[in-house]
């Protein structure tokens, strides 16, 4: 079946412009997750949605950061202003909350910001 | 909130056992050992996971020390394929909302 899906693969935009990241969960999850991976480094918790609704938004690491989900599927990650820090591998996760709890990973946007 | 430590790399010979070990000495009752991996240019994979026994599945074994202090991930039979980063990942298995990653351990399986 489907997995989780994120667009664009690859984005290079400039510092200062704006970036609208996508991910697509698996039908019928319920919680999505997003996170980013700086080169070299583990992956750091960004937002997690359970429905439409962001209950923990703990790792969102400004306010040029934001993200909604619509419908209870798609979600979409914006950074404002894009700095060089930016630039990173977004990825995002979606599970159906349970006693397994296994996360299910996209394969990731990776942003440059030049 | 790195729980745990890994070593930062390994190599394995192709067709033997990977054991990777991973400590996770502050680990509290209510939590779980996780373990992923992360094969380049792709996404976090869930492996395999656990509260105090042992755990088998299609991919691993998890074995977990008795104090639940330290655990060893296993792949019986590693493969070209199975050169990624794998992360031990401690925490609770429902109400937690997301994974702490660390670094974790880089293994190379080797021809």
């Amino acid at each position: 079946g489907a997995g989780v899906s994120q667009s664009p693969s690859n984005k290079v935009t400039e510092k200062g412009k704006d970036v609208e990241l996508r991910c697509d969960p698996i039908s019928g999850h319920t919680a999505l997750y997003w996170y980013r991976q700086s080169l070299g480094q583990g992956l750091e918790f960004l937002i997690y949605f359970q429905g439409n609704s962001a209950p923990d938004k703990s790792g969102l690491p400004s306010d040029r950061f934001s993200a909604e989900r619509t419908g209870g599927s798609v979600s979409t990650l914006t950074i404002q202003r894009t700095q060089q820090e930016d630039s990173a591998v977004y990825l995002c996760a979606s599970n159906e909350r349970g006693l397994r709890d296994e996360q299910f990973f996209g394969p990731g946007t990776r942003l440059t910001v030049l | 909130d790195a729980k745990t430590t890994q070593p930062p790399s390994m190599d394995c010979a192709e067709g033997r056992a990977a054991n990777l070990p991973c400590n996770h000495s502050t680990i509290s009752g209510n939590e779980y050992v996780y373990w992923y991996r992360q094969i380049h240019s792709q996404g976090p994979q869930y492996i395999i996971h656990g509260l105090k026994n042992n755990e088998t599945n299609e991919m691993a074994s998890l074995i977990i020390t008795e104090d639940r202090k330290s655990s060893t991930l296993i792949l019986p039979h590693a493969t070209l394929r199975d050169t990624a980063v794998y992360y031990c990942i401690v925490r609770v298995s429902t109400g937690a909302n997301n994974l702490f990653f660390g670094t974790g351990t880089r293994l190379t399986v080797i021809p």
